[in-house]
């Protein structure tokens, strides 16, 4: 199937900082890229549709300035993750399609402390 | 709304089959997909199932679909201890597969000895 990593898988920091979080597709190329965030022992939940060339598309509560995700390639996405909070420590995966079917990152987990 | 329900827990023997089970509420979904989870991982796709398909075998993996009760089941035949995971099943609404996905809430399995 295909590959898709993550960078960083996991990643400490203080209050007010600012974190990027890369989602690459490894062999394959990907218009459309998913971020999703996982809280401990829960669901994924989707937070935005990245497309590659143009703005992301959030879902409902998600706020876009929080959370800024640029496709710039075909193969790369990131989610940065602005003036972050205790509260916004989670687990955050990504997502790619190929041939129809979506293959999901390892994960980053963020803990801000 | 789209909806997607699982029961959080199962345990098993060793040997035996597993069936777990979820209900979804969008009937125009085209893709039903099994996702597994090990603790501190990404998600494995497992398998997929297309919405005019009632089942479909995998090796020790088994899908049925009832499309009339939105009700989507997998089975692991001879479950193994290292099939201990959370299973998450997803859908993908609509009639078109935008590669958005809705997730059930997982369901642990455990796999006693």
């Amino acid at each position: 199937g295909a590959v898709v990593s993550q960078h960083p898988s996991r990643v400490i920091c203080k209050s007010g900082t600012s974190v990027k979080i890369e989602c690459r597709s490894l062999d394959f190329q990907a218009t459309t890229m998913f971020w999703y965030r996982q809280f401990p022992k829960q669901s994924l939940m989707l937070m935005a549709t990245s497309n590659e060339g143009s703005k992301a598309t959030y879902e409902q509560g998600v706020e876009k300035d929080k959370f800024l995700i640029n496709h710039a390639s075909l193969t790369l996405s990131t989610l940065t993750v602005t003036s972050a909070h205790p509260e916004d420590s989670s687990f955050y995966i990504c997502s790619g399609t190929s041939q129809e079917t979506q293959y999901f990152g390892p994960g980053t987990r963020l803990l801000v402390l | 709304g789209e909806d997607v329900e699982q029961s959080l827990f199962l345990s098993v023997r060793e040997g035996d089959s597993s069936v777990i089970n979820c209900t979804y509420t969008d009937s125009s979904s085209t893709y039903l997909y099994w996702y597994k989870q090990e603790p501190g991982a990404g998600l494995q796709l497992l398998t997929y199932i297309f919405s005019n398909m009632d089942m479909k075998q995998d090796q020790r993996l088994t899908v049925l679909l009832n499309k009339k009760d939105k009700h989507l089941s997998l089975r692991i035949a001879d479950t193994q201890t290292g099939d201990s995971a959370i299973y998450f099943c997803a859908e993908s609404p609509g009639s078109s597969n935008t590669g958005k996905l809705i997730f059930g809430q997982g369901t642990t399995l455990q796999v006693k000895p």
